[in-house]
Formats: C-alpha cells, sequence, structure tokens
C-alpha cells in the first residue's frame, strides 16, 4: 500500500464545475504539498500546509491532521486548470526522500 | 527573484553513454533533491544535496550519482546508459529540504535513451 493515495485518478469536469482532489497519507507529516504539473513537465508548488485551511485565488486546500486527510477544491473551474496535480508529504529522512509523493490526478476540463 | 534552472531541457543520448545534468537553486537554498519521473512509477526520488553533502539517496543504482557545488548548483550524472533511464528529471529547491519548507522545482530535463 502506498503511503500518500490520491482519488480519483483521472477527473473529467465542465467548465465552471467545483472540483474536488482528495490525498490520504499513511506516516507522519512534517506539512503536506500540493504541486500542479502542466503537460511538457515543469511542477509548480500550490500549497504547503500543516493544518486548517489555506486560499489562493480559485484553489482551496485543507487538511485534517488526525484524520491524516487533505483535500484540494477549485471552484468555477476553467479549462487553463488541466493540468495533473500531486499531494506530497513531508517525510523527513526516509528512503523515498523528503516528499514522499501520490500518483498524481489528472484533471480535464471541457469547456 | 530567479527560480530554478536547470540544463538541458532536452537530451538524447545512445546506450551505453553517459550524461551530466545541471540544477541551479534559488539564491539561499541549500537544499537540491533530484527525481526521476516516468509514466509508471510517478516521481522517485534520486538523492538529495544540502551544504555540498548527500544527506539522503533513494533506492537508484550506482550507475546514477550527483554532486553539489559551493554555489548550491547540483549536478546528477548517469553513466552506462540503459534505455530504462528515458524519463524526465526534475531537481527542486528548498531552504533546508526537510519537507517542512517550501520546494520549487525546475522545468525538468527529458532525457532520451536511443
Amino acid at each position: 500500500k502506498n503511503e500518500v493515495e490520491q482519488s480519483p485518478q483521472n477527473l473529467t469536469a465542465q467548465e465552471g464545475e467545483f472540483i474536488t482532489i482528495n490525498c490520504s497519507y499513511s506516516v507522519g507529516i512534517s506539512a503536506l504539498h500540493w504541486l500542479q504539473q502542466h503537460p511538457g513537465g515543469g511542477i509548480v508548488s500550490l500549497f504547503m500546509l500543516s493544518s486548517g485551511k489555506k486560499k489562493h485565488g480559485r484553489l482551496i486546500a485543507t487538511i485534517n491532521i488526525q484524520e491524516k486527510h487533505s483535500s484540494l477544491h477549485i471552484t468555477a473551474s476553467h479549462p487553463r486548470d488541466s493540468a495533473v496535480y500531486i499531494c506530497a508529504v513531508g517525510n523527513y529522512g526516509g528512503s523515498q526522500g523528503n516528499l514522499i509523493f501520490g500518483k498524481g490526478t489528472k484533471l480535464s476540463v471541457k469547456p | 527573484k530567479a527560480g530554478v534552472t536547470q540544463t538541458p531541457r532536452y537530451l538524447i543520448k545512445t546506450r551505453g553513454q553517459q550524461v551530466t545534468l545541471s540544477c541551479s537553486p534559488i539564491s539561499g537554498h541549500r537544499s537540491v533533491s533530484w527525481y526521476q519521473q516516468t509514466p509508471g512509477q510517478g516521481l522517485q526520488f534520486l538523492f538529495e544535496y544540502f551544504s555540498e553533502t548527500q544527506r539522503n539517496k533513494g533506492n537508484f543504482p550506482g550507475r546514477f550519482s550527483g554532486r553539489q557545488f559551493s554555489n548550491s548548483r547540483s549536478e546528477m550524472n548517469v553513466s552506462t546508459l540503459e534505455l530504462g533511464d528515458s524519463a524526465l528529471y526534475l531537481c527542486a529547491s528548498s531552504l533546508e529540504g526537510t519537507g517542512s519548507y517550501g520546494y520549487t522545482f525546475g522545468s525538468g530535463t527529458r532525457l532520451t535513451v536511443v
């Protein structure tokens, strides 16, 4: 079992829809990161959080430390939001490195 | 401020050759981590350098090596290339790299081994 699980793996939405991507983890963490990767490869860090909730524009990230669960929400989705969203947890010193990654959620937003 | 710079962006090499990739971190960041990304395996950790010392290493063969210079720039080297080494190689810089601070990723080097 992977230490970081994301769901769903693939998500297709219509423009304007509210989107939720979930991340569950089974290890102790220092922080949780949400990353975005567009076709072409570059990864952009969206959020880093260790408690509560953060908001940036149409993106909202929440984390529940007790339940070891985080969600990324996109309000009023737009085709430019189409990308792979990756959840990663900070886990210092492990053989998987200081960040353990989920497999990613591929989001496609149709106009 | 300048982002993380990886060079080259694209590379085609022949099986058996060796390759060196470069990563220049954000000024002031002392930690540089390297990752291999393939469609089947996702992002896999290669190694992390902090203040010129390798601080952590993933489960890759010894053909994969790296180093970090006094200005925090890092290089990774892959010797005796195999077809399976074809991947996107990403580096990420962080202030101190423990996972508690933000990471900034480069655009990656896409390596194709033929």
